[in-house]
């Protein structure tokens, strides 16, 4: 089955600073890719995901970027605020079975 | 995106007892999960669930621990049986649109076992 990593486990950044996380994934067929912020206490919430056939992808401060051939993703968080600060999980799937196969997981914290 | 509840939002029960956990939608979605999520963990799928047939399980969970029903495409339970607290979690439902790929999550529901 899919085996997803995720880099580092913990991340602080000052305040307005960028944060970077990293995640690889072992299945070739593996073509949709979410990334999901989890907040103490809530639910995890899709912030962003991007498809096989796109490269990258921006929605204001969030950008992704996958790389098929080494197949890695990662997630980028530029101009960093508190409310930035939560757990932030990469997934990864086939489109035929959208099974989701998580990451470990990163915390993410901005001091402010 | 889909309006999705989960009931109990959390419970605590005593070991070999069970507790089944309801997740309601507010439209027709094509697919629904069950995860589960250890104390400061990540999310395991325990299984697809199949509106009118046998739920799908991943390597590790069997039916006998985890049953599942989805009676229709906007309902679906789980059953924990036979508490240990090694089942100590927190247990989510997700749906998905087989059009938009996108899978959302229920609020979650919280289990202590004693």
């Amino acid at each position: 089955g899919e085996n997803v990593e995720q880099h580092p486990s913990t991340l602080s950044v000052q305040e307005g600073d960028s944060a970077v996380i990293k995640c690889t994934y072992s299945d070739s067929a593996s073509n949709y890719f979410p990334w999901y912020k989890q907040e103490l206490g809530k639910r995890p919430q899709l912030i962003i995901d991007i498809r096989s056939n796109v490269g990258e992808k921006k929605d204001q401060r969030i950008a992704v970027t996958l790389n098929k051939t080494a197949k890695h993703f990662s997630l980028h968080i530029t101009e960093t605020q508190p409310e930035d600060s939560a757990v932030y999980f990469c997934a990864a799937s086939r489109s035929n079975d959208y099974k989701l196969s998580f990451g470990a997981g990163t915390t993410v914290t901005v001091r402010a | 995106s889909a309006v999705i509840s989960q009931k109990p939002s959390r419970d605590i029960c005593q070991r070999g007892t069970s507790l089944t956990i309801q997740c309601q939608v507010d439209s027709q979605v094509t697919m629904m999960f069950w995860y589960r999520q250890q104390p400061g963990q990540s999310l395991t799928l325990i299984a697809t669930a199949n509106q009118g047939s046998e739920a799908t399980y991943e390597s590790g969970f069997v039916i006998d621990k985890f049953p599942i029903s989805r009676p229709n495409l906007t309902f679906s339970t789980l059953t924990v049986s036979n508490l240990s607290p090694e089942d100590s979690s927190i247990y989510l439902c997700s749906v998905a649109d087989r059009a938009k790929e996108t899978q959302y999550f229920g609020p979650g529901t919280r289990l202590l076992v004693l």
